[in-house]
């Protein structure tokens, strides 16, 4: 049974550019919470998705957004990016409110 | 904000038990004690969670006190494949409080041969 996928595992952009994350979700799950995590820093919740709607968004600006799929992958767009949206971005999955399981993440950088 | 308190690291000689301690004195009655751990860059881990009752799981147990204003997490019998940081944190499983996960600092456990 696979867990949690994300792709690319690494990624390299620069300032004003635009970058899509994918999330494949673990088998029976069909929540996608997103997260950011800066150098030396906790995941910060960016949103989640269910039902291919986004239910809870946290402080982040309209540059991010997201989208799921019906099949419950996901994906994460970031917009105009900015140095300081360098980080690790993380993506967890769940069967509704249940236990969430993350990916191993992708690390955005840019420059 | 985080509604937990943890001491910022800790330290453990290996094969001895690891007692991490987790403040959550503003928990409600619906919110859940999690506990993750992240080995460094990778994704958390999910370890065990529990509402009021002591938990154990192949990984770890959890001890709540009576008052539910504070719990530990036990790793039994400490390796070094279990140093990373180690995160509490309290969650409702309504389903629209129930989403997001709360990351605080986490506390940093070493375990020394």
């Amino acid at each position: 049974d696979a867990g949690v996928t994300q792709s690319p595992t690494h990624l390299i952009k620069t300032r004003g550019q635009q970058v899509t994350l994918r999330c494949s979700p673990k088998s029976g799950h069909d929540t996608v919470s997103w997260y950011q995590q800066a150098l030396g820093q906790g995941p910060q919740f960016i949103f989640q998705y269910y039902e291919e709607e986004e239910r809870q968004r946290g402080n982040f600006p309209d540059r991010f957004s997201g989208h799921q799929f019906p099949n419950y992958s996901s994906e994460l767009n970031v917009n105009a990016l900015l140095l300081g949206d360098s980080a690790l971005y993380l993506c967890a999955s769940s069967r509704r409110g249940n236990e969430q399981f993350f990916g191993p993440g992708t690390r955005l950088t840019v420059l | 904000d985080a509604k937990t308190t943890q001491p910022p690291s800790m330290d453990c000689a290996e094969g001895r038990a690891a007692n991490l301690p987790c403040n959550h004195s503003t928990i409600s009655g619906n919110e859940y004690v999690y506990w993750y751990r992240q080995i460094h860059s990778q994704g958390p881990q999910y370890i065990i969670h529990g509402l009021k009752n002591n938990e154990t799981n192949e990984m770890a147990s959890l001890i709540i006190t009576e008052d539910r204003k504070s719990s530990t997490l036990i790793l039994p019998h400490a390796t070094l494949r279990d140093t990373a940081v180690y995160y509490c944190i309290v969650r409702s499983h309504q389903y629209n409080q129930g989403g997001k996960l709360i990351f605080g600092q986490g506390t940093e456990l070493s375990v020394k041969p």
